[in-house]
């Protein structure tokens, strides 16, 4: 199986910026998610690492390094609306999802 | 609001009834996923259709047993289930399963099994 670890809860407060980290340890390693998920609703794509580096989409980017099994994602500009659990997700090469347990970030004003 | 389209949004059930969850896209995905969701846990896998072919079971007990009548459709039969068995349940679609492209999901569906 997968061991995906993330942070169970961060705070910060409105106009910050959090950063999420995730390590994994697994075989077959095909990819990297990250979803947001507010309570009650479905998650939703927010970023995808494949190759090491960082990828930038407006306030939010993720960084992947795949030697160190190793990712982030961070939220810049941080707005009360923000404030949901963060799930980051590996894919493996039988292209199967296996999601971390996911951080809450509680934004203040 | 989702591409994917779930219903009911809500479903309280005894344990000797029989429903079904139905899922709908229209994307043209030809992947199609059911996740089980409990309360401040991640989404964990149950089933994979790929190209309407059930291509993964994740050890899913044979009272949950899926159905994908279509490339568009995915339902879930439920029979017998058991109070442990109430959950969110999220249908997400991709565009391939061996694509890059990320699942999207639907709402899902609370399930209260009494």
């Amino acid at each position: 199986g997968q061991n995906i670890d993330q942070p169970t809860e961060m705070t910060a407060t409105e106009g910050a910026i959090v950063q999420i980290n995730c390590t994994y340890q697994t075989s077959g390693f095909n990819g990297l998610f990250w979803y947001q998920q507010h309570a009650g609703e479905a998650p939703t794509f927010l970023s995808y690492n494949v190759l090491d580096g960082l990828e930038e989409k407006g306030r939010f980017s993720s960084f992947l390094s795949r030697s160190k099994g190793y990712s982030y994602l961070l939220l810049k500009e941080l707005q009360m609306k923000d404030s949901a659990s963060y799930l980051c997700a590996v894919r493996t090469n039988d292209y199967k999802l296996s999601f971390g347990a996911g951080t809450t970030v509680t934004v203040r004003a | 609001d989702t591409e994917v389209t779930q219903t009911p949004k809500h479903l309280v059930m005894g344990m000797t009834n029989k429903k079904s969850l139905k899922c709908e896209q229209h994307m043209g995905h030809r992947a199609m996923y059911w996740y089980k969701q409990k309360a401040k846990k991640p989404p964990e896998l149950m089933f994979v259709y790929s190209y309407e072919k059930l291509s993964i079971n994740e050890s899913v007990p044979s009272r949950f047993s899926p159905e994908c009548p279509n490339s568009s459709l995915l339902n879930l039969h439920l029979h017998a289930l058991q109070p442990e068995d109430s959950a969110l349940y999220l249908c997400a679609s991709s565009q391939a399963p061996h694509s890059n492209q990320p699942q999207h999901f639907g709402d899902g569906t609370r399930l209260s099994i009494l």
